[in-house]
């Protein structure tokens, strides 16, 4: 069974940094694309940024650029996302994705960031 | 960025009966690789989006055929021929042509 397992969410503070991690399991992460994706409470979801298996290929939202970093280990199967310089607005559950443009074949659990002081 | 409008964002249904929900988008979604990339998503309380419907019409594996998806343009629309109880839930859709990919806000679906 695929599944994607997200980690690394938490209570920060503003200006602070975060790294989450997603691990793959069912299926190998160097066969394609993989993304991150948000949901602030109670809110709509946002794409965030996606990344190509060799990882010359990424692209982010206005919203998080040059603050969020993606990134992968195709040898540990897993995605990451460094996020420097958090804001409240950032406070969301993030979701790792399987795909892209085609809005992704799976999707993990989630993990919930929360930023505040 | 493209602008995704969902509508209604409040659908009543009774049990067995169908449902629709429409998806306009400000932009045409014809990628330059002659697909259109609009998918819908079904989220569930309490759980994960979990994708239904990709490339318009292609229902994802696991899927129940009641669930339909047509349109092209800027026009799409998300049909339950008949509403079950599992059903409920907000249901997404989403354009993968323009970056940055967006979502619509989001169609509420309960059961009266």
């Amino acid at each position: 069974q695929r599944q994607l397992v997200e980690s690394g969410g938490g209570l920060v503070k503003p200006g602070g940094s975060l790294r989450l991690s997603c691990v793959a399991s069912g299926f190998t992460i160097s066969e394609g694309y993989m993304s991150w994706i948000r949901q602030a409470p109670g809110k709509g979801l946002e794409w965030l940024s996606y990344i190509s298996s060799s990882s010359s290929d990424t692209n982010y939202a206005d919203s998080v650029k040059g603050r969020f970093t993606i990134s992968r280990d195709n040898t540990k199967n897993s995605l990451y996302l460094q996020m420097n310089s958090l804001r409240a607005e950032d406070t969301a559950v993030y979701y790792c994705v399987r795909g892209t443009r085609d809005g992704g074949s799976v999707w993990g659990q989630g993990t919930t960031v929360t930023v505040s002081s | 960025d493209g602008v995704i409008t969902q509508s209604p964002l409040s659908l009543p249904v009774t049990l067995g009966q169908p449902a629709s929900i429409s998806c306009r988008s400000s932009q045409g979604l014809v990628y330059s690789d002659g697909n259109t990339y609009l998918n819908w998503f079904q989220q569930r309380p309490g759980q994960s989006p979990r994708r239904l419907i990709y490339k318009v019409s292609n229902r994802d594996s696991g899927v129940p055929d009641r669930f339909s998806g047509s349109g092209s343009g800027t026009d799409f629309t998300l049909k339950i021929s008949r509403v079950e109880a599992e059903d409920v839930g907000i249901y997404y859709c989403m354009q993968g042509t323009h970056w940055p990919w967006t979502f619509g806000q989001g169609t509420r679906v309960e059961i009266k």
